[in-house]
C-alpha cells in the first residue's frame, strides 16, 4: 500500500517550452501532496505544498507563476514548469501524505522526474 | 548554518559491518524524525520514523534520537551490498496535516563485498 507514481520519469525539452509532471497516489487518497526539487549531490528542497481543491502554498524563493501546481483530485497533483530554462534542469520529486491505521501521517515519495532543459 | 547537518560521505564499509549514520539539527522545535533511503535516480523510501528520544529497532535498523543533544542516528547491522544507497535524515515540527519535512543533504553509503 501507499504507492505514489510520477509521470513522466524523465523528460527532455527545449528552452522556453512548458513541461507538466503528474503525481498520483495509487492506492490511497491524499489531501496534501508536496513537490520537491533535488539538484545533484544536494538534498531535497521543498518547493510547494499542494492542497486538494485550494491554491498551493509556495516556499520562499519559488516562483508561483513559473511552477504551476494543480491538485484537482484526491489522487492527482500536477506541476507545470512554464517557460523552462536550463537552470530548471533538476530531479523533481513529489510526495503524498498518508494517514495510516495508527493515526500517524507519513509522506510517501514518488520515483521522481528528471527534467533536462536544452 | 543549515537547520539539519549531515555528512555527505561517501562512507565505504565492508559487507557485514555495522554502519552508523548521523544528523545534527539546530531547531529544538523539531519533534518528528525520519530516515529515508534513496537509490540513484529514485525517490526516497521511508525506513524509520520516531517522535521521541530513545531507540527504535526494526530488523537490522535502529534509529536513535537524542533531543537534548539535537542528534539523531541510524545504525545498520550486518550491512549488505544492497544497502548501498544515499541515506537522508528528515525532520518536521509536528505530526499534523501537511507536515513540512526538512532534509539533511544525505550520506552516500557503499557496502563492498
Amino acid at each position: 500500500g501507499a504507492v505514489v507514481s510520477q509521470h513522466p520519469s524523465w523528460v527532455i525539452c527545449k528552452s522556453g517550452t512548458s513541461v507538466k509532471i503528474e503525481c498520483r497516489s495509487l492506492d490511497f487518497q491524499a489531501t496534501t501532496m508536496f513537490w520537491y526539487r533535488q539538484f545533484p549531490k544536494q538534498s531535497l528542497m521543498l518547493m510547494a505544498t499542494s492542497n486538494e481543491g485550494s491554491k498551493a502554498t509556495y516556499e520562499q524563493g519559488v516562483e508561483k507563476d513559473k511552477f504551476l501546481i494543480n491538485h484537482a483530485s484526491l489522487t492527482l497533483s500536477t506541476l507545470t514548469v512554464t517557460s523552462a530554462h536550463p537552470e530548471d534542469s533538476s530531479f523533481y520529486i513529489c510526495s503524498a501524505e498518508y494517514f495510516g491505521p495508527s493515526g500517524n501521517n507519513e509522506q510517501f515519495f514518488g520515483p521522481g522526474t528528471r527534467l533536462t532543459v536544452l | 548554518q543549515k537547520e539539519v547537518e549531515q555528512d555527505p560521505g561517501p562512507l565505504s564499509v565492508p559487507e557485514g559491518a555495522i554502519v552508523s549514520l548521523n544528523c545534527t539539527y539546530s531547531n529544538s522545535a523539531f519533534q518528528y524524525f525520519m530516515w529515508y533511503r534513496q537509490y540513484s535516480r529514485k525517490g526516497p523510501e521511508l525506513l524509520m520514523y520516531t517522535y521521541s528520544s530513545g531507540n527504535k529497532e526494526d530488523g537490522r535498523f535502529t534509529a536513535q534520537v537524542d533531543k537534548s543533544s539535537k542528534y539523531i542516528s541510524l545504525f545498520i547491522r550486518d550491512s549488505q551490498p544492497s544497502d548501498s544507497a544515499t541515506y537522508l535524515c528528515a525532520m518536521s515540527l509536528n505530526t499534523g496535516t501537511a507536515s513540512k519535512l526538512t532534509f539533511g543533504t544525505g550520506t552516500r553509503l557503499q557496502v563492498t563485498l
